[in-house]
């Protein structure tokens, strides 16, 4: 089991240009969450999917922000128009779902996005 | 608003000291809090989660005890090792089911020296 797959693991854009970030959740599991890391916010909820399906996107800046899960392998997500606050480590973590309210998040090791 | 709150930022300790991490939450539903770990270039992993019988949930020498009451879920060790070095995130599960979104704390930068 290869865990949760992030890539790149490191990108640097310039301002106002766009960002794609990868996720492959861990086999098996239906459940998948993005979320930003920054030393100021700690770990903050971007958004969430279940069997594909989204579920809660409340973390989301609405504008520039999306994310999309085309099959149970893969989930992106993209940022256009990238600004310098965009600056963070962007991690993804998958889990088994339905699996009640104790279920354990898996945590890839994320990808840094750098904007200069 | 904040569902989770950890107060400290930087606890810097001596080995062999113990360890208090606090958080304390707010929640509507019946919560379930959980502790993630996070070594230096490392993703975060599990370190425990609440239970709901009232077991007190211990894994390699820390534990936590949920405490409605108080609506607190502190992490606790007796003594402190170097390797425990690391950020340590206190996390609530929202909402009802499994429709609900993991919430974490701002985290808590635990630096251990000889």
């Amino acid at each position: 089991n290869a865990g949760v797959i992030q890539t790149p693991r490191h990108k640097v854009t310039g301002k106002g240009q766009e960002a794609t970030l990868w996720c492959e959740p861990i086999s098996g599991h239906s459940a998948v969450f993005w979320y930003r890391q920054t030393i100021v916010q700690g770990l903050e909820f971007l958004t969430y999917f279940r069997n594909q399906a989204p579920i809660d996107d409340s973390g989301m800046p609405k504008e520039r922000f999306s994310a999309q899960m085309p099959n149970q392998s893969h989930s992106t997500l993209k940022i256009q128009s990238t600004q310098p606050q965009d600056s963070a480590v962007y991690l993804c973590a998958s889990s088994l779902a339905p699996g009640g309210c104790a279920e354990t998040l898996y945590f890839g090791s994320g990808t840094r996005l750098t904007v200069l | 608003g904040d569902s989770v709150t950890q107060t400290e930022g930087l606890v810097t300790l001596t080995e062999g000291l113990p360890v208090m991490l606090n958080c304390t939450y707010q929640s509507t539903y019946s919560p379930f809090l959980f502790w993630y770990v996070q070594h230096l270039n490392e993703a975060p992993k599990l370190l425990l989660k609440s239970f709901t019988d009232n077991k007190r949930p211990e894994h390699q020498g820390f534990h936590a005890t949920l405490h409605k009451s108080s609506s607190s879920f502190h992490l606790q060790k007796s003594s402190a090792q170097l390797s425990d070095s690391a950020l340590y995130y206190c996390a609530l599960r929202e909402g009802q089911g499994t429709g609900s979104k993991l919430s974490f704390g701002k985290g808590a930068k635990l630096t251990v020296s000889p």
